[in-house]
């Protein structure tokens, strides 16, 4: 398997809380994801990153913010958790053009 | 807008068939098209990748098809067995800078012996 570890691998927050989660990966791939999967819609991007300092948007990327200061991790911060932001996320690698590597999610729950 | 739509959220055959899953998109031309495999509890993982200029693509007892002007790609797993128990998805490339991936819902295969 890839080396993606993404923690925690499961937390449970309160509305209005802080919540940030962390991606590492030990392959040294340029293209880091984050992705919500739901019951209905499948995997939706939030945001991308295609190098250190270097981010993008993705198609569900409002209330969530990334960082990416070193090659090995990319955070994905919720500022304030609303209960719409309970899902489980899973973070992804690759190089350009090439397959993605899913870690194993982390499952997430917003009361 | 980009649309993908796996035609069946659940199909379910007996062990030894072919399964087939279908995955058709509208408005977008990709340059490449892939297939990812999901248990309960896990990340998806990767299975194949078709180009737009490949007709078909096989590894073991899978094998892809992509029909660009049809907008279509079909999934064959040949002589199935339970352990193929899983959730297939497709996703077509964003042809942009990051390979972002836009995915399918998913289809269900349930294999019984």
């Amino acid at each position: 398997d890839a080396g993606i570890t993404q923690s925690p691998r499961h937390k449970v927050t309160e509305t209005g809380t802080p919540v940030t989660l962390r991606c590492h990966q030990t392959e040294n791939h340029r293209y880091m994801y984050w992705y919500r999967q739901d019951p209905g819609h499948g995997l939706r991007l939030i945001h991308y990153s295609y190098g250190v300092k270097d981010t993008d948007k993705g198609e569900v990327s409002d209330g969530y913010s990334v960082s990416r200061s070193k090659t090995e991790d990319f955070l994905l911060t919720l500022e304030s958790a609303t209960s719409s932001q309970t899902s489980v996320y899973f973070c992804a690698i690759s190089r350009e053009n090439q397959p993605q590597h899913f870690g194993d999610g982390t499952r997430l729950s917003i009361l | 807008s980009q649309k993908i739509e796996q035609n069946s959220e659940a199909l379910n055959i007996q062990e030894g068939k072919t399964a087939t899953l279908t995955c058709n998109y509208t408005n977008y031309s990709p340059a490449y098209l892939q297939w990812y495999r999901q248990d309960p509890g896990r990340g998806p993982v990767f299975l194949l990748l078709i180009r737009e200029n490949e007709k078909e693509k096989r590894k073991e007892r899978l094998k892809v098809t992509f029909d660009t002007t049809l907008k279509q790609s079909l999934f064959h797993i040949t002589a199935s067995q339970p352990a193929d128990s899983a959730t297939y998805l497709c996703a077509l490339d964003k042809r942009q800078a990051g390979t972002a991936l836009i995915f399918g819902k998913g289809t269900t295969l349930s294999v019984s012996s």
